[in-house]
């Protein structure tokens, strides 16, 4: 069975700090993803990484920064957290491709409340 | 651009079936996929489609694809309370081989005993 698995559960900040959420994945995956879920909004792409040292922007990129320094980790940034980055924040991971096929396999998710 | 749609709140009685809907905008996609996340829990992948299929069954599960409308629907027969989930329907991207999928915003599915 694929494991993606996130640091915290839950975590509380407070507005200015840096935070740092971590990812690892046990399935040797080549891609890996950081969402952030918000009620009404599903899952929005913050960045995601189709390698080792490469990353991408996602839809909503600011305030945030990534590190993909081994293949089994992926690390979300927020260099000065805000209370608008409250949110359920989800790591996801799947392996590259041709086929059009993409399984992503999520870790449970890390609940960061900025204050 | 790349877009999907579901309606936010589904409610149904136990024994029941319930049909989620979503409608997608990419009509290159491939796959199409039902993901369910349960209270407190990451997403899990409950079924996907291929996109020359318009129909495909999995125990309670019946997944339907109508490509010229765009629009895609999971039934679950005789739902439960431990159906009670967000179900959030996703494409691929037109990223291409990066794995990228576009969700949509999940809809709420209560199941009343």
């Amino acid at each position: 069975d694929v494991k993606v698995t996130q640091s915290s559960r839950y975590l509380v900040k407070r507005t200015g700090e840096k935070v740092f959420l971590e990812c690892v994945q046990d399935m040797d995956h080549e891609n890996m993803f950081w969402y952030r879920q918000d009620p009404g909004l599903g899952l929005r792409l913050i960045y995601f990484s189709y390698d080792v040292k490469m990353k991408e922007k996602g839809d909503i990129p600011e305030g945030y920064s990534v590190s993909r320094e081994k293949k089994e980790r992926f690390s979300l940034i927020l260099e000065s957290a805000s209370t608008n980055q409250t949110s359920m924040y989800l790591c996801a991971s799947t392996i590259s491709g041709t086929s059009g096929l993409e399984l992503q396999y999520f870790g449970p998710g890390t609940r960061l409340t900025v204050t | 651009g790349e877009d999907v749609e579901q309606s936010l709140f589904l409610s149904v009685r136990e024994g029941d079936s319930s049909v989620i809907n979503c409608t997608y905008t990419d009509s290159s996609s491939t796959y199409l996929y039902w993901y369910k996340q349960e209270p407190g829990a990451g997403l899990q992948l409950l079924t996907y489609i291929f996109s020359n299929m318009d129909m495909k069954q999995d125990q309670r599960l019946t997944v339907l694809l109508n490509k010229k409308d765009k629009h895609l629907s999971l039934r679950i027969a005789d739902t439960q309370t431990g159906d009670s989930a967000i179900y959030f329907c996703a494409e691929t991207s037109l990223s291409g081989n990066t794995g990228k999928l576009i969700f949509g915003q999940g809809t709420t599915l209560q199941v009343k005993p």
